[in-house]
């Protein structure tokens, strides 16, 4: 049983394209998160929702749009791909967005822009 | 392998050897600390938890310590196995209004051998 899946695990793109990774839970969890990974394996949260409503949301290019189309699911897409966005993202998920939530993540989707 | 180039703190031990990870963190306004295991092409993986009004939790295997007065906090492994070999990262949550926004430390690599 996989609790917080993501697809692609893989992603291989030109610099410029637009991509999406999606993320589901079956945690029955409220709160869903995105993190970026980068090249030093230093983790960076994103942006969180909470019941499909935006709760936190870093200091991230506008070319990052997140999407909760229930809370469940926290996809996010990617406009006009550059190199430095090369990078491993976490979808995680907590019960609630409270301080002392235990986040669980995903396996990953590895990113590569070329 | 993944850990080349990386240039994060590492610790080699023994199978069958103690192992201690220590994390400095930053945020004295931090009230609630977890410590993830991530192994190669992995996400992280929560170990064990703990809140600002104790200064020690155990679980299987796994010992926190947490030191307000100097913002430290250390992981204890008892009898590492070679399974135990992987990225550990602390990560600390402001609470109140960071509404579950987890602030990750740079990682220690444990390699364990047999």
């Amino acid at each position: 049983d996989t609790a917080v899946s993501q697809t692609p695990k893989y992603l291989v793109t030109q610099m410029g394209n637009d991509k999406s990774i999606k993320c589901e839970q079956n945690l029955g969890h409220d709160t869903m998160y995105w993190y970026k990974q980068d090249s030093k394996k230093f983790l960076k949260i994103m942006f969180s929702y909470n019941n499909k409503e935006l709760i936190i949301n870093e200091t991230v290019p506008n070319r990052f749009s997140p999407k909760s189309p229930d809370k469940a699911h926290l996809n996010l897409h990617i406009n006009s791909l550059e190199l430095g966005d090369s990078a491993v993202y976490f979808c995680a998920s907590s019960q609630d967005h409270g301080g002392s939530e235990t986040q669980y993540f995903g396996p990953g989707t590895r990113l590569l822009v070329l | 392998g993944e850990s080349v180039g990386l240039h994060l703190p590492t610790l080699s031990v023994q199978e069958g050897d103690n192992s201690i990870i220590n994390c400095a963190y930053s945020n004295s306004a931090s009230d609630y600390f977890i410590w993830y295991k991530q192994e190669s092409g992995k996400g992280p993986q929560f170990i064990i938890d703990i809140r600002s009004n104790m200064d020690k939790r155990q679980g299987q295997r796994v010992t926190v310590l947490l030191n307000k007065t100097v913002k430290h906090l250390s992981l204890q492994i008892a009898a590492t196995q070679p399974g135990d070999s992987a990225v550990y990262f602390c990560a600390e949550n402001a609470g109140g209004t960071s509404y579950g926004k987890l602030t990750f430390g740079q990682g220690t690599i444990l390699t364990v051998h047999p």
